[in-house]
C-alpha cells in the first residue's frame, strides 16, 4: 500500500498567515492527491482533487499543487473559519490512504 | 443539496455484529460508487469499503476483509455495511461517502458518521 506523510503534524498561525501543508507519498502517484478539511466533531469536507482543482464552493485563498511524490496545500491568508485537521490522500492505486492529518491552531 | 445520512451505530461486544445504513438523497443514487470511511477516536481516517454503482464490485481494506460486507440497495437510495465478528480496533465512527466520478477514489460528499463502539 501505498504510505502518504504529512508535514508538519501541527501548526500554529496567526490570521492572515500564508499556510503550507506538505504531503509525500511513498511512491509516485501522479496527480492523484486530494486534500480535506475537518473540523472537530464533523465529517471532512472535500477542498482539492487531482492535486491542484478545486472543489466548487471552496475559496481561492486555498491551492494545491504537486506531482509525483511531493505535495502542498497553501493557504495564501489564514482566515478563523480555516483553523481545522487537513488530511491528504491518494487515489492513485491499491486502496486509497490518507496522510496522519495537519491540525492548524491559532497562535 | 447532496445528503447522506447514516444510522446504526451503538455498542457492541467483541465478537458481535452491526449493521451500519446509508441513506442518500439529491442525487441519482445508483450512478455513483459509494464508500465507507472511518476514523477512530482520536486518530485520522480509514478507507473500509468501497461497491460500484450497481453492486456487481466490492473492495475492502485487508484489515475487514471476511468480516464486513458492503451492499447497496439502490431502489431505496441505501448503502449498508455489514459488520461482523467486530474487534475493538474496530471502534470508530463510520462515515458514507460519495466518490466523485471519473474512476478514482475521491470521496467527494460524507455524510455526519455514526459511532460504533466494541466494548465489553
Amino acid at each position: 500500500d501505498i504510505q502518504m506523510t504529512q508535514s508538519p503534524s501541527s501548526l500554529s498561525a496567526s490570521v492572515g498567515d500564508r499556510v503550507t501543508i506538505t504531503c509525500r507519498a511513498s511512491q509516485s502517484i501522479s496527480s492523484y492527491l486530494n486534500w480535506y478539511q475537518q473540523k472537530p466533531g464533523k465529517a471532512p469536507k472535500l477542498l482539492i482533487h487531482d492535486s491542484s482543482s478545486l472543489q466548487s464552493g471552496v475559496p481561492s485563498r486555498l491551492s494545491g499543487s504537486g506531482s509525483g511524490t511531493d505535495f502542498t496545500l497553501t493557504i495564501s491568508s489564514l482566515q478563523p473559519e480555516d483553523f481545522a485537521t487537513y488530511y491528504c490522500q491518494q487515489s492513485y492505486i491499491g486502496p486509497p490512504t490518507f496522510g496522519q492529518g495537519t491540525k492548524v491552531e491559532i497562535k | 443539496e447532496v445528503q447522506l445520512v447514516e444510522s446504526g451505530g451503538g455498542l457492541v461486544q467483541p465478537g458481535g455484529s452491526l449493521r451500519l445504513s446509508c441513506t442518500a438523497s439529491g442525487f441519482t443514487f445508483r450512478n455513483y460508487w459509494m464508500s465507507w470511511v472511518r476514523q477512530a477516536p482520536g486518530k485520522g481516517l480509514e478507507w473500509v469499503a468501497n461497491i460500484k454503482q450497481d453492486g456487481s464490485e466490492e473492495y475492502y481494506v485487508d484489515s475487514v476483509k471476511g468480516r464486513f460486507t458492503i451492499s447497496r440497495d439502490n431502489a431505496r437510495n441505501s448503502l449498508f455495511l455489514q459488520m461482523n465478528s467486530l474487534r475493538a480496533e474496530d471502534t470508530a465512527v463510520y462515515y458514507c461517502a460519495r466518490i466523485r466520478p471519473g474512476g478514482h477514489d475521491v470521496f467527494e460528499y460524507w455524510g455526519q458518521g455514526t459511532l460504533v463502539t466494541v466494548s465489553s
